[in-house]
Formats: structure tokens, C-alpha cells, sequence
């Protein structure tokens, strides 16, 4: 088990760019979540997908916003038109299971800052 | 929806002493309790969790208590040591349904050596 993997892990951008993040949760996992921490706060949820499904969004996850994950394996999140309050860490996280409650492994994250 | 809150922000103790952290929850469908340790510019961890079921568990020098009637669950770290010195998130989510996990908004522990 090779963990969650996050890439990249640093992304400096230009207000109004667009940034993609790549996941690649631990192999068989069902479940893959989207999360977003800003220096001291907790992690705040962003959206989920089960298999290649997405079934809940936040209403943190603006029209600027959009994860895939289309084959069910790895997922991408992009953010379009980026603005300044979206500097962050982008945490994305797998579990295996149908139902909540399965522990859930985070990524080591993924850096934004927006200049 | 579920709001978890977490008490103290920060906390300071001695290494070898005890150190406490509380999170109070809302949803009373809520079920599964997690804590994580992050480090510096790294992801949370797991470090224990406790679903409904129970109301304690214990992995070594951590322990987690779990109070359903009140709402709150709780974190306790014996012996602490320098390296345990990390922020701690406690989170709820509930058993059933496509709920994800609500953090509390975390605790700055500081273990003095």
C-alpha cells in the first residue's frame, strides 16, 4: 500500500490562472474524498465520489470548481479562474467501504497559493 | 448539518504529564469519531478512532472516551513526549448515508522537554 498520493505538492499561480490537482488514492478504495485546509482550521469538505460517481458537493465547491474522477481510480480537481481566497491545501482522501464510517487515509496534500 | 467544535485551541504541558482535548458534536446521528495528528506541511493521520458502540478505546499511550447522551468524545495522550508536539483535528461523521467526516477546528499541542 503505497498511501494517497497528491501531486503536485506546490502550486504557485497568477490570479485568474487555472490549476489542476491530480489524486491517486490507495489501490481499491471506493471511496475518494476532496478537502480544503487553511492555516489553522481543520480540513473543511469540498465534495466525495464513490467509484466513479459523485455524490455530494459542498457548497464550498463553487462553479469555479470541478473534480472528476472518471474511471473510478484517480481524480483531478480543478480550479478555473483562480482568486486569492483560494489559497490552500487541497487534501484529497480514500476509504474503502459502502457506507461512512470506514476509515478514511489523507494525502500529504497539495499547496495553493495565488498571487 | 454536523458542527464539532474542539476545546482548547492550544495546549502546552510537561513531558511525561497528560494532556486532555475535547470536541463537542451537534448531529446526534453522528457515529464515527476519528482523531488525526498533522504535522507541519503534511496530512492528517489517523491515530485512533471510536464508533457509537463503544465508549472507549485505547491503543497504547492514546485513549478516546465517547459520551453519546452528552454529545462530546474526548482525547487523551499519557506520557506525552516531545514528538507527539502536532496539531490534533477530532471529527464526526455519521454511520450511515454519504455524509464525509466535519472536523473540529483543532488543537496546537506543545510537549516541553
Amino acid at each position: 500500500d503505497t498511501g494517497v498520493s497528491q501531486n503536485p505538492r506546490h502550486k504557485i499561480t497568477k490570479r485568474g490562472q487555472n490549476v489542476t490537482f491530480r489524486c491517486d488514492p490507495i489501490s481499491e478504495h471506493n471511496r475518494l474524498y476532496w478537502y480544503r485546509q487553511t492555516l489553522g482550521q481543520g480540513p473543511e469538505f469540498l465534495t466525495y465520489f464513490q467509484n466513479e460517481a459523485q455524490l455530494e458537493k459542498s457548497r464550498l465547491l463553487s462553479d469555479r470548481f470541478s473534480a472528476e474522477r472518471p474511471k473510478g481510480s484517480f481524480s483531478t480537481l480543478e480550479i478555473q479562474r483562480t482568486e486569492q481566497g483560494d489559497s490552500a491545501m487541497y487534501l484529497c482522501a480514500s476509504s474503502l467501504g459502502l457506507i461512512s464510517g470506514n476509515t478514511i487515509y489523507f494525502g500529504e496534500g497539495s499547496w495553493l497559493t495565488v498571487v | 448539518g454536523e458542527n464539532v467544535e474542539q476545546h482548547p485551541s492550544t495546549l502546552s504541558v510537561q513531558e511525561g504529564d497528560s494532556a486532555v482535548i475535547k470536541c463537542t458534536y451537534s448531529d446526534s446521528a453522528s457515529n464515527y469519531f476519528p482523531w488525526y495528528k498533522q504535522e507541519l506541511g503534511k496530512g492528517p493521520q489517523l491515530i485512533i478512532d471510536i464508533r457509537s458502540n463503544v465508549g472507549e478505546k485505547k491503543d497504547q499511550r492514546i485513549a478516546v472516551t465517547l459520551n453519546k447522551t452528552a454529545k462530546h468524545f474526548s482525547l487523551h495522550i499519557t506520557e506525552t513526549q516531545p514528538e507527539d508536539s502536532a496539531v490534533y483535528f477530532c471529527a464526526a461523521s455519521p454511520g450511515t448515508g454519504r455524509r464525509a467526516l466535519t472536523f473540529g477546528s483543532g488543537t496546537r499541542l506543545q510537549v516541553q522537554p
